[in-house]
């Protein structure tokens, strides 16, 4: 049982279009993280949020913690072909983090 | 300042084959974690270490994986005998006792092992 659904899995857009990635669950987590990934390399961490309901912006991303800290989503304005990879979302329980099986973003030009 | 560091980044080896992998976290880290990702896959914690002390070893496959970090700075992921099933990228994550509740990990290129 996947402890964190994110969807969709895959998403293939053209530049310059919107996208919103979604990380569910059923547990309560203290904090939620965002990574991206990209072939052949690690997770790179994009954003913490930690208190239900808080909004965090990173240039054209914009990152949402549900209020029960249950959920959590992504939001990319005007995609860029740069923002292809692998967007994994992870929950922090128990000292450690539970990832989401990811969503793979392609941004064609 | 150095990320972390592992290697190697590829190993292709023959089932029933010992592989071992290294990793060297961020200096002054005292929490690294061993995970495994399967392609398309979100990485599946293995091992956590806090300084050389394996606190969550519960995802180790114990009859042929195996861990260390004897004086709890690097450490290294061994598998004996491998199988076809793991390959996968295998990579080493580090963070801060100073991260809390965030446990912001830190994430290393990875080991793409590939079992033939």
């Amino acid at each position: 049982t996947q402890l964190l659904e994110q969807s969709p899995q895959f998403l293939s857009i053209q530049e310059g279009e919107n996208l919103t990635v979604y990380c569910n669950s059923s547990s309560v987590f203290s904090s939620l993280q965002w990574y991206r990934q990209e072939p052949g390399e690690g997770p790179v961490l994009l954003v913490t949020v930690v208190t239900g309901g808080e909004v965090k912006k990173l240039k054209r991303l914009t990152f949402q913690f549900g209020d029960a800290r249950k959920d959590s989503s992504l939001h990319i304005t005007a995609a860029q072909p740069g923002d292809t990879g692998l967007y994994l979302c992870a929950g922090a329980k128990g000292g450690k983090l539970i990832f989401g099986q990811g969503t793979e973003l392609s941004v064609k030009p | 300042e150095a990320g972390v560091v592992q290697s190697p980044r590829y190993k292709i080896i023959e089932k029933k084959q010992p592989v071992a992998f290294w990793c060297n976290p961020i200096s002054g880290h005292n929490t690294l974690y061993w995970y495994l990702q399967n392609l398309g896959q979100g990485p599946e914690l293995l091992i956590r270490y806090e300084n050389e002390e394996a606190v969550d070893d519960s995802q180790l496959p114990k009859d042929r994986f195996s861990a260390e970090r004897l004086k709890g700075v690097d450490s290294t992921l061994k598998i004996q005998p491998a199988e076809l099933g793991d390959s996968a990228v295998y990579l080493c994550a580090s963070s801060s006792t100073g991260s809390g509740s965030y446990n912001e990990q830190f994430f290393g290129p990875g080991t793409r092992l590939t079992v033939l």
